[in-house]
């Protein structure tokens, strides 16, 4: 079945990066698009980022724009974030997310359980 | 900015009927926002209800439908129970890779 599996949260000061990795099996990886969700404490969902199945083009929401990469290596089924000039407004759990299609974004069709970012001195 | 905007909070009687919906602050939500739906509950992922406006994800009950109402996108509940008491959660896709979140509804069966 479909397993997607979050790492690399942890507690980073203000302005600090983190890394953060989902591992995906029990599917084909390399033909579907991912995405980055995140939920901040006692909020809401909010998309952060898509990356098209080859990588090629990449998307972000404003609020990570120009701080956030998202990446992914279709040799090993991974998908990446790395988060620089870390806020503390970017505190979240965050999760991946496979998408039901390659190119664009259809909806979310497949939840990992999701990693804790922590931003704060 | 675009804003996607949800009842914050809705109740609904045991056996009742519950639409919740789905504004666009830009415009008419239609099927090419790809509209989907999402519950929640506390310290769990989402879970996938609906997507493309109407199809129900493998394993969701047929009491959950969801449309496009007027303007707006809608999920609806027909014979609500009680472990449908979750937070909800609609999605448009606005084009060029964007996806929007509304602030999602909390729905309370009693």
């Amino acid at each position: 079945q479909v397993q997607l599996v979050e790492s690399g949260g942890g507690v980073v000061q203000p302005g600090g990066s983190l890394r953060l990795s989902c591992a995906a099996s029990g599917f084909n990886f390399s033909p579907y698009g991912m995405h980055w969700v995140r939920q901040a404490p006692g909020k809401g969902l909010e998309w952060v980022a898509f990356i098209r199945y080859d990588g090629l083009y990449k998307y972000y929401s404003e609020s990570v724009k120009g701080r956030f990469t998202i990446s992914r290596d279709n040799s090993k089924n991974t998908l990446s974030l790395h988060m620089s000039s870390l806020r503390p407004e970017d505190t979240a759990v965050y999760f991946c997310a496979r998408d039901n299609t390659g190119e664009h974004p259809h909806y979310f069709e497949y939840w990992g359980q999701g990693t804790p970012v922590t931003v704060s001195s | 900015q675009t804003v996607v905007t949800q009842e914050p909070s809705f109740s609904v009687s045991p056996g009742g009927t519950v639409t919740l919906t789905c504004v666009l602050n830009s415009g008419s939500v239609s099927s090419s926002h790809y509209p989907s739906w999402y519950q929640q509950t506390p310290g769990q992922p989402p879970r996938t209800l609906i997507y493309a406006t109407d199809t129900r994800s493998p394993g969701v009950p047929g009491r959950f439908s969801g449309s496009i109402l007027g303007n707006k996108a809608a999920l609806t509940i027909t014979g609500a129970q009680a472990d449908d008491e979750s937070d909800y959660y609609c999605v448009l896709y606005l084009g060029n890779g964007i996806s929007v979140f509304g602030g999602g509804t909390k729905l309370t069966v009693l």
